[in-house]
């Protein structure tokens, strides 16, 4: 059973654009959320993260949503630079039990169109 | 100048036999993991270690083992009884407390003819 699930295996922004990442979760207990970027052959790379008590963190044109209801969260990345095209992976954590274990989403591929 | 560093890059080795992937980390980290990369699907968690001489299975540990004897180590054995080794292996560490992401190594890509 995947707990983490990046539904969306591919997906093509023209430049400047804006990029919707989606990932959804099952298990309530995640309480930390983090968004990671990989190149071929690289290790991934940390974007940008969000604890459960918030709904949204920004960074630069990186931001993060979540909708606990939902059990989801999104990333937006705004705008689209060729350069972003990678894969990017979502990952979830049970942080404030200790467990310091993160399950990760498949991932999804982003090109971004010049 | 601070990271996480995993060699070989890439590594080939013979059916049946026992191969050990290297990483290592000077950013004083607590926490250390391995992953398992196949084409076209997630990380999927082999083993990771929260304080040294004390580590636990991941969601695929068969076939695997590793030793945490010091902070900045946590080296993984390939066993000839994983049936599926060929992969990209990615370590990562993290520091200690709730809200800290991973940091991750580059990587070594084993292959087993």
């Amino acid at each position: 059973d995947q707990q983490v699930k990046q539904n969306s295996p591919s997906l093509s922004v023209q430049e400047g654009r804006i990029s919707i990442l989606n990932c959804d979760y099952t298990n309530s207990m995640f309480d930390y959320f983090l968004w990671y970027k990989k190149y071929p052959a690289e290790g991934p790379t940390f974007l940008i993260s969000i604890s459960s008590i918030k709904d949204k963190n920004e960074d630069g044109r990186f931001t993060v949503f979540l909708n606990k209801s939902a059990k989801h969260l999104s990333l937006h990345i705004v705008p689209s630079q060729p350069g972003d095209s990678a894969v990017y992976f979502c990952a979830a954590s049970e942080a404030t039990s200790g467990t310091y274990k993160y399950i990760f989403g498949t991932g999804t591929r982003l090109k971004v169109l010049a | 100048d601070g990271g996480i560093t995993q060699s070989p890059k890439y590594l080939f080795r013979k059916e049946g036999q026992n191969v050990t992937l290297s990483c290592e980390q000077n950013l004083n980290h607590d926490a250390m993991y391995w992953y398992r990369q196949d084409p076209g699907q997630g990380l999927r968690l082999i083993y990771y270690s929260q304080i040294v001489n004390d580590f636990q299975k991941g969601d695929i540990a068969e076939g695997y083992s590793v030793s945490r004897e010091k902070k900045e180590s946590f080296p993984l054995t390939v066993t000839s009884a994983q049936k599926n080794p060929t992969a990209f292996y990615l370590c990562a560490s993290r520091a200690s407390g709730v809200w800290h992401e991973q940091f991750f190594g580059p990587g070594t890509r084993l292959t087993v003819l």
